[in-house]
């Protein structure tokens, strides 16, 4: 696989801010997603960075360091309905599956009251 | 309603039936796929369709058999599954490089 590592399990507090940390080889890099799934859901997208930097979508932000092969999702003012997993999938050149994308395992955050 | 749907949305069958499970999409895509989600494990990468044309077959048993007859249907035909086969199956859809939209998946239990 392409070695796309990130936490299994998060707790935060409502209210407070979490950072969910993803790392992922570097070669052949081409853009790097962030996906929410609820249980028995669907993954619903999130956010996308290709270039280094922080992208801010409201409570959400996505960073991006290509030459560390490294990401975070950071959330802000969290509320309870934020519990659910978040996936990092990162798009690799050069692969016969064109725009495909590759999965880390999830990370699992927990927002208790 | 995220534009791509699934048929059916469980699904629970012997090892030694045939079953075929439906992807459509609304949003005018041009490329589709199908993932593997199990327990504890990433989202599995089966099949890849850009154009209609296969791009990508993951190293996919063969009892598992892809379809896509147009650019907005996709089907994934099962027969002779094993336990180990079952999991949450979701369709994808993308223009592009855009960000993949995903179906609500099917659950399959093989039994």
């Amino acid at each position: 696989g392409q070695n796309i590592d990130q936490p299994t399990e998060m707790t935060a507090t409502e209210g407070a801010i979490v950072q969910i940390n993803c790392t992922y080889q570097t070669s052949g890099f081409n853009g790097l997603f962030w996906y929410q799934q609820h249980a028995g859901e669907a993954p619903t997208f999130l956010s996308y960075n290709v270039l280094d930097g922080l992208e801010e979508k409201g409570r959400f932000s996505s960073f991006l360091s290509r030459s560390k092969g490294y990401s975070y999702l950071l959330l802000k003012e969290l509320q309870m309905k934020d519990s659910a997993s978040y996936l990092c999938a990162v798009r690799f050149k050069g692969s016969n599956s064109g725009y495909a994308l590759n999965f880390g395992k999830g990370t699992s955050l927990l927002v208790t009251p | 309603e995220t534009g791509v749907t699934q048929t059916p949305r469980h699904l629970v069958m012997g090892m030694t039936n045939k079953k075929s499970l439906k992807c459509e999409q609304h949003l005018g895509h041009n490329a589709m796929y199908w993932y593997k989600q199990s327990a504890k494990k990433p989202l599995e990468l089966m099949f890849v369709y850009n154009f209609k044309e296969q791009t990508e077959n993951n190293s996919v048993p063969s009892r598992f058999s892809p379809e896509c007859p147009n650019s907005s249907h996709l089907f994934l035909h099962l027969h002779t599954l094993q336990p180990e086969d079952s999991a949450l199956y979701l369709c994808a859809s993308s223009q592009g490089g855009g960000a993949p939209r995903f179906g609500p998946g099917t659950r399959l239990t093989v039994t």
